[in-house]
């Protein structure tokens, strides 16, 4: 069974400092990868997704993360942080399909001003 | 950009009352899910659909029923709302890119309250 783990509920950060989300999978094959950005009461919005090829994505907003095998890892990251980024973030992994998603717990970032 | 709807977007109700959340997408996609989040929670697959008549239940067990008579539409209904179905739903869609795997988009989601 796939599996996921966002070991950060949340994480506060200064506007302009550097911000990194850890989300570690579990899956049997190779997994399809995605991270979710999640506004205070609305939907999903999709910020990238790995299914093959260069481990390094780059989503929207400024956003990237890279797919490390060895670590079961799909840490996302985003070089300067913007008030606007404060929101709920979500980790996904995919069957080989893609399409039977399980879902991290989430990580709220917080960003002072 | 998505197109994908649910309405209401917000909805207080009594308990005992039958509701429906509706869900429709003008991308002609195939495969529509339910997922149903407390505050601050994970998401959990409650239903989906690969295609018209096509309905199956997922991980996580509701009272909630589903139907998918036309591509575009997947409505949600609970026949006797009670306070445990207070949560948000999201509704999303997906199409099978071929060799590029399925992205799936979401809708605004409807947050109910059962009184």
């Amino acid at each position: 069974a796939q599996s996921v783990t966002q070991p950060d509920i949340h994480i506060t950060v200064s506007e302009g400092a550097s911000l990194e989300l850890r989300c570690n999978y579990s899956y049997g094959a190779t997994p399809y990868l995605f991270w979710y950005v999640q506004s205070p009461g609305q939907g999903l919005q999709l910020l990238l997704k790995y299914f093959s090829g260069d481990t390094l994505v780059q989503g929207i907003k400024g956003f990237e993360a890279e797919f490390k095998r060895s670590q079961s890892s799909f840490n996302l990251r985003k070089p300067s942080v913007h008030w606007s980024d404060a929101a709920e973030y979500f980790c996904a992994v995919g069957n080989n399909a893609g399409n039977m998603l399980t879902f991290g717990g989430g990580t709220r970032l917080m960003v002072k001003p | 950009e998505a197109d994908i709807y649910q309405t209401p977007r917000y909805l207080v109700i009594g308990t005992g009352k039958k509701i429906t959340l509706e869900c429709s997408q003008t991308m002609g996609h195939d495969k529509m899910y339910w997922y149903q989040q407390d505050p601050g929670m994970e998401l959990h697959l409650i239903h989906y659909s690969y295609g018209v008549n096509s309905t199956e239940k997922g991980d996580l067990s509701s009272e909630s029923t589903v139907s998918r008579i036309r591509t575009e539409h997947f409505p949600l209904t609970l026949e006797s709302a009670r306070p445990s179905h207070t949560s948000q739903y999201l509704c999303a869609s997906s199409e099978n890119l071929r060799g590029s795997g399925e992205t799936q988009y979401f809708g605004p989601g409807t947050r109910l309250l059962v009184l």
